[in-house]
């Protein structure tokens, strides 16, 4: 499958604690992005690589969400000191633009819960 | 501020008839837009796009329109399918990240 893949899939952990989900891109993609959806939205989005270079920062990304993509290939998203409204489902998506037009695909997403 | 709305929560419909979707926005500045599928515990899965020069695309059972006018697109499944029963999201581009709507569940009866 040459799909965009995340890791873990699902993520139970403790109020306070920090988390980490990683993101693999379609390989040929030089553009990666994380949205986060709660029950009942639309993904919103949070930011946006191209290459290694984080271009883009939603208002949501507050200081304890860092993202990265060290060698513009996969992306972590590191959350510090989790809220239980930081509960949601991450996605990441990634694209590459061809003839101008840009369309993200998406992953399976991490479904995160803090107690 | 929804810049993309999806007003109706859900929908129902019988296995061969056609499903319509809507979807409106705010924003004229969005330039692209887009459908996505979304199962139980996957991620969107995209479906069909639009430019906003054009009024028309077709994908095989899939067609958006967009009217630029009123600000308002979308998307035609003909003939409705029990596999297409889904949550389908409209999303709207702007610069480098998409705008959804809330999302329209799609129940196809067979």
């Amino acid at each position: 499958d040459t799909g965009v893949s995340q890791d873990p899939r699902h993520k139970i952990t403790k109020r306070g604690q920090n988390v980490t989900f990683r993101c693999d891109p379609i390989s040929e993609h030089n553009r990666l992005y994380w949205y986060r959806q709660t029950l009942g939205q639309g993904p919103e989005f949070l930011t946006y690589f191209q290459n290694e270079a984080q271009l883009e920062k939603s208002r949501l990304l507050s200081d304890r969400f860092s993202a990265e993509r060290p060698k513009g290939s996969f992306s972590t998203l590191e959350i510090q000191r989790t809220e239980q409204g930081d509960s949601a489902m991450y996605l990441c998506a990634s694209s590459v633009s061809v003839g101008g037009v840009d369309t993200q695909y998406f992953g399976p997403g991490t479904r995160l819960t803090v107690l | 501020d929804q810049q993309v709305k999806q007003n109706s929560p859900s929908l129902s419909v019988q296995e061969g008839r056609i499903s319509i979707l809507n979807c409106d926005y705010t924003n004229s500045m969005f330039d692209y837009f887009l459908w996505y599928k979304k199962y139980p515990a996957e991620g969107p899965t995209f479906l069909i796009s639009i430019s906003s020069i054009k009024d028309k695309n077709e994908d095989g059972r899939f067609t958006v329109f967009l009217n630029k006018s009123a600000k308002h697109l979308s998307l035609h499944i003909v003939p409705s399918q029990p596999g297409d029963s889904a949550v389908y999201f409209c999303a709207a581009s702007w610069g480098n990240k998409l705008v959804f709507g809330a999302g329209t569940i799609l129940r196809v009866k067979s």
